[in-house]
């Protein structure tokens, strides 16, 4: 049963930290994409990579966040520096030039 | 207008109801539309595709009605395990030829013993 897996599930840091946030797709899907979820929010999309090139990330704070895709089968996104207004739950999905997506785990952020 | 409204709920609704959900969205070009389903402190999960009219999964049912710009799903003989966020999901307005999405902030569901 393949599956989109992130790492790490947890992260709590200090703000002004840096904090990496990894993902690797399902083997075989060439979309990946990078959400944050707030209770205030709801899911909104970060960025958007088809064949590992970025396509869109206009949801995504310029100044601290970058997201890259070094290879097929890993995916990053990075806050530098953190901030407590980034504390969110960061959710990777993947997809296969179709519309449905399959999302991981998600990693559970908390900058102090 | 949103892009995509739900009613956020909660559905209250005993074991073994039909219950059905609305989702309106803005983009009448949209040809495809999904439901989500999200466990508290879990990640979204596909529950089903709706490429016409509507599609049948089981006590599941989604129906899209393009005139007036809303899909819905209907759940049968509801259990308890079906106690969820219900995400309704439309392609965003600027990224149809991309396969982004835009989700809805979910309606909850409470099915009670």
């Amino acid at each position: 049963d393949a599956r989109v897996t992130q790492t790490p599930r947890h992260k709590v840091t200090e703000m002004g930290q840096e904090v990496t946030m990894r993902c690797q797709p399902i083997l075989g899907h060439n979309t990946v994409f990078w959400y944050r979820q707030t209770m205030m929010q709801g899911l909104e999309l970060l960025a958007y990579f088809r064949n590992r090139a970025p396509l869109d990330d206009s949801g995504m704070p310029k100044d601290r966040f970058s997201a890259e895709m070094p290879d097929a089968t890993l995916a990053t996104l990075k806050i530098q520096p953190s901030e407590p207004r980034d504390s969110a739950v960061y959710f990777c999905a993947s997809g296969r030039d179709r519309p449905e997506q399959y999302f991981g785990p998600g990693t559970r952020l908390t900058v102090t | 207008r949103k892009e995509v409204e739900q009613d956020p709920g909660p559905f209250n609704v005993p074991e073994g109801a039909t219950v059905a959900f609305n989702c309106t969205y803005s983009n009448s070009a949209s040809q495809s539309f999904f439901w989500y389903r999200q466990d508290c402190r879990k990640e979204p999960k596909l529950l089903m595709s709706v490429y016409s009219s509507g599609n049948e999964d089981g006590r599941f049912t989604a129906q899209l009605n393009r005139a007036s710009q809303y899909i819905s799903l209907l759940i049968r003989d509801s259990k308890l395990s079906d106690s969820a966020t219900y995400l309704c999901v439309v392609p965003s307005l600027m990224d149809m030829g991309r396969r982004a999405l835009t989700f809805g902030s979910g309606t909850r569901l409470q099915v009670q013993p």
